[in-house]
């Protein structure tokens, strides 16, 4: 069974279009994080949230807006999507504090048009 | 099922000793291979990588082996110090992939003064 997984794995849309992606974890942590990956190597924590409260904003653009229905899920919805934000999306999980190791998604390639 | 592992999540180091994180990979197509390190409430920060045309690279204190055919890596840290102390994370990807990463979950490294 996958541990974290993030649909959809690859999204082309155009510049302006509001879209979702979805992450969930079965290894019932407790936090989960988006990560921003925008070059071969940089990443980028943008939002962390434990037990459903949001402890990490980083300074991202009001247009990313992370919903956690319940500890399971951290989707990360984009509105008005610019060029600028094409990348690759990780969701991870961490069993408790940020001090623990994480376990990675797959990664949500994001391609604007 | 983790393409990248890192079995062991914790490790504790003396002082100025030598500190060794092990990595492996089962996808033979991985190319790029990463370390991260990572502080509490930080995102993971590009620390050394390694092509698979090498089996060996140096950064200063950091080194990082690659052993193709065992299909490992390992990161030595000397001499280790107490501001080492953090998560690693090992990561690689498939350069025809677009350098999408694949995580492993993480060492915990300790350096006991």
């Amino acid at each position: 069974d996958t541990a974290v997984s993030q649909t959809p794995k690859y999204l082309v849309t155009q510049m302006g279009n509001d879209k979702s992606i979805k992450c969930e974890q079965n290894l019932g942590h407790d936090t989960m994080y988006w990560y921003k990956q925008d070059s071969k190597k940089f990443l980028k924590i943008m939002f962390s949230y434990n037990n459903k409260e949001l402890i990490i904003n980083e300074t991202v653009p009001n247009r990313f807006s992370p919903k956690s229905p319940d500890k399971a899920h951290l989707n990360l919805h984009i509105n008005s999507l610019e060029l600028g934000d094409s990348a690759v999306y990780f969701c991870a999980s961490s069993p408790g504090t940020t001090e623990e190791t994480q376990y990675f998604g797959p990664g949500t390639r994001l391609l604007v048009l | 099922d983790q393409q990248v592992k890192q079995n062991s999540p914790s490790l504790s180091v003396q002082e100025g000793r030598i500190s060794i994180l092990n990595c492996d990979y089962t996808n033979s197509m991985f190319d790029y291979f990463l370390w991260y390190k990572k502080y509490p409430a930080e995102g993971p920060t590009f620390l050394i990588s390694i092509s698979s045309i090498k089996d060996k690279n140096e950064d200063g204190r950091f080194t990082v082996f690659l052993n193709k055919s065992a299909k490992h890596l390992s990161l030595h840290i000397v001499p280790s110090q107490p501001g080492d102390s953090a998560v690693y994370f090992c990561a690689a990807s498939v350069a025809s992939s677009g350098d999408k990463l694949t995580f492993g979950t993480g060492t915990r490294l300790a350096v006991r003064p």
